[in-house]
């Protein structure tokens, strides 16, 4: 079955600091597609950052970028310079190729403070 | 561009009821997606329809069901609720255009709780 895993449940920073959230999936698949969604108190599901698996450059949405490992089955997620508009719940989510669905991992609560 | 809208976007019901929920896509998108969502077991997937078909379908009992229209406006019905159910529904659309435009944009969503 396929899973992904977020290992850190909460992560505080300050603002205008640098953060890395963690994610980990399991497939044998190997044409995929990952994500990342933050959900912020509004409880709106919004996307910040998509990586196709074929492609090795990674992918890159103004301060937030991640960095793919595909053979080590991982997928973080950087957020630079971050906001206060940043704290939210971010979750990390998995996509076969015309498979429709996506698995998700538990997300990571983060809080930027003032 | 509209985003996704769904409504209502809270809802009250007691246990043996049964509720629809609605969701109309971002226009031109043909495929509609629904999540449940609990503190409990997370994000979970409901169903996937495209051109009026359920292409997939997740682990949920037959009480959890939908349907597409033509125009790709999407509604879930769920019956004789349980407390379990209590949730935050969350629709999402693609594009589908056959060309890997794939990725998920999601609406509001529906808070039900079950009394």
């Amino acid at each position: 079955a396929q899973t992904v895993t977020q290992s850190q449940p909460e992560m505080s920073v300050q603002e205008a600091e640098t953060v890395t959230l963690s994610c980990t999936y399991d497939t044998s698949e190997n044409n995929y597609y990952l994500f990342w969604y933050k959900q912020p108190p509004s409880r709106q599901m919004i996307l910040v950052i998509r990586q196709e698996a074929y492609k090795q450059q990674n992918a890159t949405e103004n301060r937030f970028s991640v960095n793919f490992q595909k053979a080590a089955k991982s997928f973080s997620l950087k957020i630079s310079d971050s906001q206060l508009g940043d704290t939210a719940m971010y979750f990390c989510a998995f996509m076969f190729d015309s498979n429709y669905q996506l698995i998700w991992g538990a997300g990571t609560k983060l809080i930027i403070k003032p | 561009k509209a985003g996704v809208t769904q409504t209502p976007r809270y809802l009250i019901k007691t246990r043996g009821q049964q509720v629809t929920l609605s969701c109309s896509p971002i226009s031109g998108h043909r495929s509609v997606s629904w999540y449940q969502q609990t503190p409990g077991q997370g994000l979970q997937f409901l169903f996937e329809y495209f051109s009026e078909t359920q292409r997939n379908k997740g682990n949920f009992p037959g009480r959890f069901s939908g349907r597409q229209f033509s125009n790709s406006r999407s509604e879930m019905n769920v019956s004789t609720l349980e407390l379990g159910d209590s949730a935050l529904y969350l629709c999402a659309s693609s594009l589908e255009t056959g060309g890997g435009e794939e990725t998920q944009y999601f609406g509001p969503g529906t808070r039900l709780l079950v009394l």
